[in-house]
C-alpha cells in the first residue's frame, strides 16, 4: 500500500542531543517537504526538496538540516537539540504535475527537556 | 503574496446541525485551492481541492466548498454534522506553477451530541 512513514511518533531527548527525523515514502513523489506544527498556528515550512540531491530551506529559520539520496527518504537532522525545538514535525510528498495536493505522514512529536 | 485567513479558530456544532467553516484567500494569479482535515495524533488528509474546473468541490466524508472569486473565498460545509467530523480543518492556497502552499491556522471543530 502507497503510504507516508514517519519515525519515531514521539521522541523525549534532553538538550544537546542529536536527534534525526525519518520520513519514508512509497508513493515514488518527487517532490518531499518538512513542516512544523504549533497549536493554534498554520503549518511553517522548514526544507523541501524537489527530487535527489535537490534540497531547500523554507521560510521558518530552522537549525535542522535535510538530506534527500534516495526518493522515497527525506531525514530531518537536528546536530544540537534545544527546549525551542519542542514542536511538531509533519513530513509530506507530492508528485509533480498531480494537482499540489500533498500526502502527509503522522508525525513526530519531539519534546525537548 | 498569497496568504490564509480562516475566521474561528474554534467552531461548536451539535450533532445533525450545518457546519460551515469559512477561509478567505489572497493570490495575485488563479490560485489551486485545498481543504485539509487532522484528527488527533495523525497527519493531514486531503479533503477536497479547487482546481478551476467546477466552483462547486465535493469531496470525502460528505464535505463540500465552493469557490467564490468575487468574494475570493473557499468555505467548506457539511449539511449535518457527525461526532467524527470533530477534528483540526486546514484550508491552504498555492497558485499555479507554484511550488510552496500556504496554510491556514486551522479551525478546530467540536461536535456536542
Amino acid at each position: 500500500e502507497a503510504d507516508i512513514y514517519q519515525t519515531p511518533r514521539y521522541l523525549v531527548i534532553g538538550t544537546g542531543k542529536k536527534i534525526t527525523l525519518e520520513c519514508s515514502q512509497t508513493m515514488g513523489h518527487d517532490k518531499m517537504y518538512w513542516y512544523q506544527q504549533d497549536p493554534g498556528m498554520e503549518l511553517h515550512l522548514i526544507h523541501y526538496s524537489y527530487g535527489v540531491n535537490s534540497t531547500e530551506k523554507g521560510d521558518l529559520s530552522s537549525e535542522s538540516t535535510v538530506s534527500r539520496i534516495r526518493t522515497e527518504h527525506f531525514p530531518l537532522t537536528l546536530e544540537s537539540a534545544r527546549p525551542s525545538h519542542t514542536s511538531q514535525y509533519l513530513c509530506a510528498s507530492s508528485a509533480s504535475g498531480r494537482g499540489y495536493e500533498q500526502y502527509f505522514g503522522p508525525g513526530t512529536r519531539l519534546t525537548v527537556t | 503574496a498569497q496568504s490564509v485567513t480562516q475566521l474561528g479558530s474554534h467552531v461548536s456544532v451539535s450533532e445533525g446541525a450545518l457546519v460551515l467553516l469559512r477561509c478567505n484567500y489572497s493570490s495575485s494569479v488563479p490560485p489551486y485551492l485545498f481543504w485539509y482535515v487532522q484528527y488527533p495524533n495523525q497527519g493531514l488528509q486531503l479533503l477536497l481541492k479547487y482546481t478551476s474546473a467546477a466552483t462547486l468541490v465535493k469531496g470525502i466524508n460528505g464535505f463540500e466548498a465552493e469557490f467564490k472569486k468575487s468574494e475570493t473565498s473557499f468555505h467548506l460545509t457539511k449539511p449535518s454534522a457527525h461526532m467524527s467530523d470533530a477534528a483540526e480543518y486546514f484550508c491552504a492556497v498555492i497558485h499555479t506553477g507554484g511550488f510552496k502552499t500556504i496554510f491556514g491556522a486551522g479551525t478546530r471543530l467540536f461536535v456536542k451530541a
